[in-house]
This record gives C-alpha cells, structure tokens and sequence, in this order.
C-alpha cells in the first residue's frame, strides 16, 4: 500500500525566507506526483504536477523536484511572503492505483510572519 | 466559473439523517472524484466514476455512502443515517482522460459536514 509522508508538519519562517517542503512515498510505481496548497476550510490548489520522467517543474517561485527511485519530492518556495502562509499538500498517482487516485499525505501547514 | 462546484459548502445535520451532496465538474471532464478529509489528515479517495460508470470505490465507502453519476456529468453523494464520525469536508474532483493515463485532478471548494 502506497504511504506517502510530509516533513516538517508545520513550519513557520519570517518572510523572505527559502524554504523547501519535502515529501515521501514508498512505492516508486507511480506515474506523477502533484503539489496542491489548502487554504483553512478551504479546497485543494494545485500548484505544479510532475510526471514521473520528469525530474522538476517549476511555477513562479516555487520549483519542484522528484526522484523517483529514491521516492522523495521537494518543493521550494523562494522569497516566503505572508500569502503563501497555508497547508501544502503532496499527493502521487500510483500504478496500484490503477492510475486512478490519489494518495495523499498529511500536509505541510505553513506560517510566512511578516 | 469553469472550475469546479460543490453544493452546499457547509451542511450541520443531527445523528441518523440523511444528507446529499452535489459536484459539478469541469465542463468537458470525464471523471470525477469523491474524497474525504478530517481535520489534520490529508484527503483520502473515496470512489470515481469515468462519464455515468462508477469505477472504484475505496473500503471507506461503507453501505451508508451512495453515489451517482447519472448523465455523466454531475454526480451526488448521499450519506444515509449519519453518524458523529462521518464529520468532514467531503471534496470533488474532476480530470479529463485523454489519449493516456495523464491525470491532473482538479477539486472544488469542499462540502463541510457536521453531524451533531
């Protein structure tokens, strides 16, 4: 069963900082890996997808990056500023799944003080 | 709007009554998505249709949960005889498959369940 894990659960930078978000999966089989921001109460914001023959995608200030063989993504957010304050979320589409849904983990809650 | 929609955002019931839900996809998708999220969890799938076919359900989806996609283009989710843990935001998603497994999932707003 895919698992999928996000470190740290919660972090809080004053604004300007770079930060990287980094993310977990223990099956490699899968065919792309999604970055998605939650704002509270709120739906999902995808923010980049990266195919699983990709090796980054990148939006503005914040790239993504996946190595599949070792099951790892990060995503790093330049110049930190309080709008990015949020959960983001890590989700990859896996072959077991039958390229179907989603396996999600538990997020990255965000704090960008000014 | 061509996102995603979800109808109520917010729905509080008492134990035992029944509640539905609605999602409207993107306009041209052909599957659609139902999850569940409880507080400081990440989303987990419930099931997925491809146009009217309901293709997979997870074991979360007790006999309670019912969903349907009748024209293949909006779908509901009924809950019968609700209980405290069924308490969530339930989210839609919706993604075209197109000549590939290619499968960016688009969501919607959420649909926030307190069952009291």
């Amino acid at each position: 069963k895919q698992e999928v894990t996000q470190i740290p659960a919660a972090l809080s930078v004053p604004e300007g900082e770079n930060l990287v978000l980094n993310c977990s999966f223990t099956d490699s089989a899968i065919y792309n890996l999604q970055w998605f921001r939650q704002d509270p109460g709120k739906g999902l914001t995808s923010l980049l997808l990266i195919q699983s023959s990709q090796r980054e995608q990148t939006s503005g200030r914040l790239n993504a990056s996946l190595d599949k063989s070792s099951g790892r993504s990060t995503l790093y957010i330049a110049a930190s500023q309080p709008g990015d304050s949020a959960t983001y979320l890590c989700a990859v589409l896996a072959a077991g799944s039958g390229y179907s849904t989603l396996t999600f983990g538990k997020g990255t809650m965000l704090l960008v003080s000014p | 709007d061509t996102g995603v929609s979800q109808d109520p955002r917010h729905k509080i019931t008492k134990r035992g009554q029944n509640v539905t839900f609605r999602c409207d996809p993107i306009s041209e998708h052909n599957r659609l998505y139902w999850y569940r999220q409880t507080l400081g969890q990440g989303p987990e799938f419930l099931t997925y249709f491809q146009n009217e076919a309901q293709l997979e359900k997870s074991r979360l989806l007790s006999d309670r949960f019912s969903a349907e996609r009748p024209k293949g283009s909006f779908s509901t989710l009924e809950i019968q005889r609700t209980e405290q843990g069924d308490s969530a935001m339930y989210l839609c998603a919706s993604s075209l498959l197109a000549g590939g497994p290619y499968n960016e999932q688009f969501f919607g707003p959420g649909t926030r369940l307190t069952v009291l």
